[in-house]
């Protein structure tokens, strides 16, 4: 069955400090890619996709995520977080007959 | 292009009761999903419609139910409601079909049942 497994709950960080949030996915081929941020009480906001090509791609708000097939993952990325970066962050994978979410992974960016 | 609206934003029911929320899809897009977002149980699909057809369904009881019009504008009903129903409900829309293209999503819906 397909899953998305993101293993770290709650990650904090200090303000500046790089950040890398891990997604991991089960799935026998190589499915669509999604990194998705809500912020506490609002909607999802897409981050970044990834459908084919390069392995590495750009997000919005500095965002990026790597594409390993060898590893089945699909981490996000900032070089340097910022105080608004803290918000729940889903992985998400599209199948082309559905769509699954991660648990989520709660951003806490402390000054 | 306006996004993904939901209607109302907050509700506040009591147990037994059912209810029923709305869901305005981005022009043009003719997938939506909804979603059941808790602290517990984070987000849980409910199910898709597209073109008007129910495509998929999560697992949950048969007291929710869905449909979607003519205009790609989605409705998704509860009914005899239970305390554990209170949740952020999320609906999606997408161009072609969820899990083929990314998703749009409204801002919600909390819904509290008392």
């Amino acid at each position: 069955a397909q899953s998305v497994t993101q293993p770290d709950i709650h990650i904090t960080v200090s303000e500046g400090a790089s950040l890398e949030l891990r997604c991991n996915y089960s799935y026998g081929a190589t499915p669509y890619l999604f990194w998705y941020v809500q912020s506490p009480g609002q909607g999802l906001q897409l981050l970044l996709k990834y459908f084919s090509g390069d392995t590495l791609v750009q997000g919005i708000k500095g965002f990026e995520a790597e594409f390993k097939r060898s590893q089945s993952s699909f981490n996000l990325r900032k070089p340097s977080v910022h105080w608004s970066d803290a918000a729940e962050y889903f992985c998400a994978v599209g199948t082309g007959n559905q769509f699954y979410f991660g648990t989520g992974t709660s951003l806490t960016v402390i000054p | 292009k306006a996004g993904v609206t939901q209607t109302p934003r907050y509700l506040i029911k009591t147990r037994g009761q059912q209810v029923t929320l709305s869901c305005s899809p981005i022009s043009g897009h003719r997938s939506v999903s909804w979603y059941q977002q808790t602290p517990g149980q984070g987000l849980q699909f409910l199910f898709e419609y597209f073109s008007e057809t129910q495509r998929n369904k999560g697992n949950f009881p048969g007291r929710f139910s869905g449909r979607q019009f003519s205009n790609s504008r989605s409705e998704m009903n509860v009914s005899t409601l239970e305390l554990g129903d209170s949740a952020l409900y999320l609906c999606a829309s997408s161009l072609v079909l969820a899990g083929e293209n990314e998703q749009f999503f409204g801002p919600g819906t909390r819904l509290t049942v008392l």
